[in-house]
């Protein structure tokens, strides 16, 4: 079984400021590894994915995110925040084999503050 | 390409009466899931379906949930005698088959009063 813990429940950061959303997971077997967004009343929205090759990954909306196997971590990062980044944040993890059914950390809240 | 759409997006109901939800995958999407997300956390895996068939379902999905995907197209969630527990955010999901991104339903926002 897998499992995805991101420590922070809540980030709260300024406008145009770096930000890094923590995600750590478990699995024994091979992984792929993603990150969703959530908007107020709407459903999950992709914003990138790793699969294999690259560790650096580009998503939509200027993030990115760094595949670590020996830490087992996938943070999420922006270089510049805006107002409009104030959303819940998951990171999910799948098997790359046979089920597909994601695993989902329990969220991160990143607010934008002016 | 409409996206995944689920209906109705809002169900508030009486303890003890049934619901169903409704949700329309992706035309070409062979592979649809069902997820519950309850206040403050991550989705949880409920079951999934390949074309009709209905591979997993979770231990999350008690004998009181049923789903179905008769054609291969829609599928249909059922919570029969809700409890309050119920109350949370039902998620659909579509992905075609050896592609490996999910695609989700706006939801489905159930209260159980």
């Amino acid at each position: 079984a897998q499992s995805v813990t991101q420590l922070d429940s809540q980030v709260p950061v300024f406008e145009e400021a770096p930000v890094e959303l923590r995600c750590n997971y478990s699995s024994s077997v091979s992984v792929y590894l993603f990150w969703y967004v959530q908007y107020p009343n709407q459903g999950l929205q992709l914003l990138l994915k790793y699969l294999s090759g690259s560790t650096l990954v580009k998503g939509i909306n200027g993030f990115e995110a760094e595949f670590n196997k020996s830490q087992t971590s996938f943070h999420l990062r922006k270089p510049s925040v805006h107002i409009s980044d104030t959303a819940e944040y998951f990171c999910a993890v799948t098997r790359d084999t046979g089920r597909r059914a994601l695993t989902f950390g329990s969220g991160t809240r990143l607010q934008v503050q002016p | 390409d409409t996206g995944v759409s689920q209906n109705p997006r809002h169900k508030i109901t009486k303890r003890g009466q049934n619901v169903t939800f409704r949700c329309d995958p992706i035309s070409e999407h062979n592979r649809l899931y069902w997820y519950r997300q309850t206040l403050g956390q991550g989705p949880e895996f409920l079951t999934y379906f390949q074309n009709e068939a209905q591979l997993e379902k979770s231990r999350l999905l008690s004998d009181r949930f049923s789903a179905e995907r008769p054609k291969g197209s829609f599928s249909t969630l059922e919570i029969q005698r809700t409890e309050q527990g119920d109350s949370a955010m039902y998620l659909c999901a579509s992905s075609l088959q050896g592609r490996d991104t999910q695609y989700f339903g706006p939801g489905t926002r159930l209260t159980v009063l």
